[in-house]
Parts: structure tokens; C-alpha cells; sequence
């Protein structure tokens, strides 16, 4: 069974430029999960879709992050424009609707902003 | 307070010993809980999922204490490839994970 992958695996940008990070879950699993780690601190939630329905966008940091899942299948992470504050690695999660609820985690991409 | 505490450690011990790691956390609701292991510069991956009653793989020990809100990891007889950070992590309920910053572990020759 193929993991999660996560596209691209680094991505350096300037303050102001847009990125757009993509996450292909495993088959089959309908939840899918965005978080970020910044430098020295814990790995922070940001939204939870189950299919192409945000479950959760809580954690989201503010309006310059937008998520997508069309389809209910890969989903996509747009930061426009990116500050400093956003490096970090972001990395994605899928696990099925039921039991076990086991997250699987793709490699993360690795986002610079300078 | 953060929702769930780990001893960021590091914890420095010989091939051989047994370490184990404990976390808290501040939600009474939670339902379910995991400890994941993570390599320096790579994805978390699960290692375990802990249940109430305990529960062992090989030489991993996991318990659960509902009452005082605390999860713990034991490992026995470690190995270098064990050296890693593990983290906490406890589901709040709608697969709404958090998870702690992690205790970092190296084993030594």
C-alpha cells in the first residue's frame, strides 16, 4: 500500500510570494489532515477534512492560508503571501473514518521563507 | 498549560537499559492515545496505539491511566537504531489529534 506523499519535498520562497503545497492521502482513507512544525516547537494541527468537507479548520493560522480537497481525493495548501513566520515543515496525515483511527504521516514538505 | 506535556528530556542512556517516557494531558474527554517515534528530520510514524488495559510489542510497553491522565512508554533493553524522539499524542475526539512536543532519546554505545 503506497504511504502518504507530499509534494514538494522543499520549498524556498520570498516574503510575499505564494506557495502551494499538494498531499496525496493513502487510498482509501477519507480524513485528511494538515500540520506544521515550526522550528523547536510541537507539531500544531491545523484542519482536518473528511472527503472534500473541512472537518475542522480551526488550527488554520490566519486568511493567507487557504486548503483545498476537491474531489475528496489529494488536497492542496496555498500560503499567499508568506511571511517570515511561516517557515516550518508542514506535514500531512490520512487515517480511515473508523476504527483504528491511526494517523499515517507523509514525509512533510520543508517550507523557507526568507 | 499545554493540553499535553512531555519531558522534552534529552534522555542519554547505554545499549542495553530500559527508559520510559511519561506524558500528561489536560483533557478529561480524550478518547484515544498513541505514541509515535520520530527521526531527525523525518515524518512521525506510529508506533503504538495505548489502551486501557496496557498493552506490549516486543520491547515496547505502553500503559494508560485514565484517572490520572497519563500515558507511559517503556523500553527495554534499547538499541542504538531506538534513538529518535517520541511523541505523545492524544486524540480528543473526532480524530481531533494534539500532540506533545516530544522527549528525545539517544542510546549509546
Amino acid at each position: 500500500e503506497a504511504g502518504v506523499t507530499q509534494f514538494p519535498s522543499h520549498s524556498v520562497i520570498e516574503k510575499g510570494q505564494t506557495v502551494t503545497l499538494r498531499c496525496d492521502p493513502i487510498s482509501g482513507h477519507d480524513n485528511l489532515y494538515w500540520y506544521r512544525r515550526v522550528m523547536g516547537k510541537e507539531i500544531k494541527f491545523l484542519l482536518h477534512f473528511v472527503k472534500e468537507s473541512k472537518q475542522d479548520e480551526s488550527g488554520m493560522p490566519n486568511n493567507r492560508f487557504l486548503a483545498e480537497r476537491t474531489g475528496g481525493t489529494y488536497s492542496t495548501l496555498k500560503v499567499q503571501p508568506a511571511e517570515l513566520e511561516d517557515s516550518g515543515v508542514y506535514f500531512c496525515a490520512s487515517s480511515r473514518v473508523r476504527e483504528p483511527y491511526e494517523q499515517y504521516f507523509g514525509p512533510g514538505t520543508r517550507l523557507t521563507v526568507t | 498549560r499545554k493540553e499535553v506535556e512531555q519531558d522534552p528530556g534529552p534522555f542519554n542512556v547505554p545499549e542495553g537499559a530500559t527508559v520510559a517516557f511519561n506524558c500528561t494531558y489536560s483533557n478529561s474527554a480524550s478518547q484515544s492515545f498513541f505514541w509515535y517515534r520520530q527521526d531527525c528530520r523525518k515524518e512521525p510514524k506510529l508506533l503504538m496505539s495505548v489502551y486501557s488495559s496496557g498493552n506490549e510489542d516486543g520491547r515496547f510497553t505502553a500503559q494508560l491511566n485514565r484517572a490520572s491522565q497519563y500515558i507511559s512508554l517503556l523500553i527495554r533493553d534499547s538499541k542504538l537504531s531506538d534513538s529518535a524522539t517520541y511523541l505523545c499524542v492524544v486524540n480528543r475526539g473526532n480524530n481531533d489529534m494534539r500532540f506533545g512536543a516530544g522527549t528525545r532519546l539517544t542510546v549509546k554505545p
